[in-house]
C-alpha cells in the first residue's frame, strides 16, 4: 500500500482532457512540492512535473500540475495515443524521512 | 548530455550480496543529491534511498524496507554512484535506478537484480 494515494487507471479519447489525483498527508505532499513521471512500458521513468506545477524543457504543455493542501493532481490536455503510459506522483515524507510514491495511474487512450 | 548508466546486476541467492554502480556524466556531479530508486516486475516505483552532496555531508536517508541492508556511496573523484545490498530477499528482485537531483530529473536505464535460488 502506497503511502500516496492514486487512481490505478484513468482514460480518454483523443483529444479529451483527463485528470489524475495524488492524495496525500501533512507529512508529505502538505508540506513538500510534488513531482510527476511518465513511465512508458519497458523504458525508464520520465519527469513530467516538478514543484508542483514546473514543466522541465521538452514536456509539451498539454501536461499541467497543481497542488492543494495535501493533494494534487496531474491533467493532460489534448489527450493523445502517445501519452497512454503509467503516471506516478511523489513527494519527500519527513515522518518517514524518505522520498514516497504513488501506486500508480495506467491511463489509456480509447 | 546528462547520462546515467547503471551497470552491476544480476542473478543472486538469498542472503547474498550485490553491488550496483551508476557512472553519471554530462554534470558536475559532485553537485548532485543523489537517489536510488527500484521497481519490481510488474509493479510501481519504490524509493530506495539517497546520498547527498559534499556541501551535505554526503549524508543518507533510507527506506525502511532496505535500511541496514543496503548502502548507498559516492565516488565524486569518479563521477560514481554505488549500491551496496546486503541479506538480499527475493523481495529486493527489481530493475535499480539510479536518479539526479531531488526531483529525479534525470533516470538511467536501469539494472535488473534477481534474487531467486
Amino acid at each position: 500500500q502506497s503511502v500516496l494515494t492514486q487512481p490505478p487507471s484513468a482514460s480518454g479519447t483523443p483529444g479529451q482532457r483527463v485528470t489524475i489525483s495524488c492524495s496525500g498527508s501533512s507529512s508529505n505532499i502538505g508540506s513538500y512540492d510534488v513531482c510527476w513521471y511518465q513511465q512508458v512500458p519497458g523504458t525508464a521513468p520520465k519527469l513530467l512535473i516538478y514543484k508542483n506545477n514546473q514543466r522541465p524543457s521538452g514536456v509539451p504543455d498539454r501536461f499541467s500540475g497543481s497542488k492543494s493542501g495535501t493533494s494534487a493532481s496531474l491533467a493532460v490536455s489534448g489527450l493523445r495515443s502517445e501519452d497512454e503510459a503509467d503516471y506516478y506522483c511523489a513527494a519527500w515524507d519527513d515522518s518517514l524521512s524518505g522520498r514516497v510514491f504513488g501506486g500508480g495511474t495506467k491511463l489509456t487512450v480509447l | 548530455e546528462v547520462q546515467l548508466v547503471e551497470s552491476g546486476g544480476g542473478l543472486v541467492q538469498p542472503g547474498g550480496s550485490l553491488r550496483l554502480s551508476c557512472a553519471a556524466s554530462g554534470f558536475t556531479f559532485s553537485d548532485y543529491y543523489m537517489d536510488w530508486v527500484r521497481q519490481a516486475p510488474g509493479k510501481g516505483l519504490d524509493w530506495v534511498g539517497r546520498i547527498r552532496n559534499k556541501a551535505k555531508s554526503y549524508t543518507t536517508d533510507y527506506a525502511a524496507s532496505v535500511k541496514g541492508r543496503f548502502t548507498i556511496s559516492r565516488d565524486d573523484s569518479k563521477n560514481s554512484l554505488y549500491l551496496q545490498m546486503n541479506s538480499l530477499e527475493t523481495e529486493d528482485t527489481a530493475v535499480y535506478y539510479c536518479t539526479r537531483d531531488r526531483t529525479a530529473d534525470n533516470w538511467g536505464q536501469g539494472t535488473l537484480v534477481t534474487v531467486s535460488s
